[in-house]
């Protein structure tokens, strides 16, 4: 089955700073990589994701990246802000199936 | 532990009927979120139940409903169906959805196409 990576498993940078987080698959039938950010007692949220004919995609002050022939995708957060300290999980879709990764816990200090 | 299951598994419909689609979680689960993926949406949070009560909603018309059964199965129902709902409907169960760290499982989906 797919095996889905994360690095690092915890973050932290000062505020206006970037944070990158990495994750890798195995499957090269995986097809669609969402992130999703879990804050503190709340349920994990989809902040953005990239389909596999896609090479970047960008969202205010997220991006992603995707290289399918490296079998990886990376989360780009810029100008960070005290609210996105979090969880955030990246995943990997192969038919019906959502394999996530480990998690990073990210720490924005003020 | 047996996974989420749902059922059906397939389901095709005609505009303006209504469906109802199941979801049961892992054992001891008592939150169940349930999510809608399309090709060009992704995946999109409906809403989540936990203790028989939905706890959280995303944005989608009243057409979509939910419930919660005391075994924490749950059901999804969509009235007055229309082709843009046409996608695969995930349910995912965790333990508590209160913790800093909880993980989600996924079951199957189940995959709707309106006529």
């Amino acid at each position: 089955g797919e095996n889905v990576e994360q690095h690092p498993s915890t973050l932290s940078v000062q505020e206006g700073d970037s944070a990158v987080i990495k994750c890798t698959y195995s499957d090269s039938a995986s097809n669609y990589f969402p992130w999703y950010k879990q804050e503190l007692g709340k349920r994990p949220q989809l902040i953005i994701d990239i389909r596999s004919n896609v090479g970047e995609k960008k969202d205010q002050r997220i991006a992603v990246t995707l290289n399918k022939t490296a079998k990886h995708f990376s989360l780009h957060i810029t100008e960070t802000q005290p609210e996105d300290s979090a969880v955030y999980f990246c995943a990997a879709i192969t038919g019906n199936q959502f394999y996530f990764g480990t998690g990073t816990s990210l720490t924005v200090i003020p | 532990k047996a996974g989420v299951t749902q059922t059906p598994r397939y389901l095709i419909k005609t505009r303006g009927q209504q469906v109802t689609l199941s979801c049961s979680p892992i054992s001891g689960h008592r939150s169940v979120s349930w999510y809608q993926q399309t090709p060009g949406q992704g995946l999109q949070f409906l809403f989540e139940y936990f203790s028989e009560t939905q706890r959280n909603k995303g944005n989608f018309p009243g057409r979509f409903s939910g419930r919660q059964f005391s075994n924490s199965r749950s059901e999804m129902n969509v009235s007055t169906l229309e082709l843009g709902d046409s996608a695969l409907y995930l349910c995912a169960s965790s333990l508590d959805g209160s913790l800093e760290i909880d993980e989600q499982f996924f079951g199957p989906g189940t995959r709707l196409t309106v006529l």
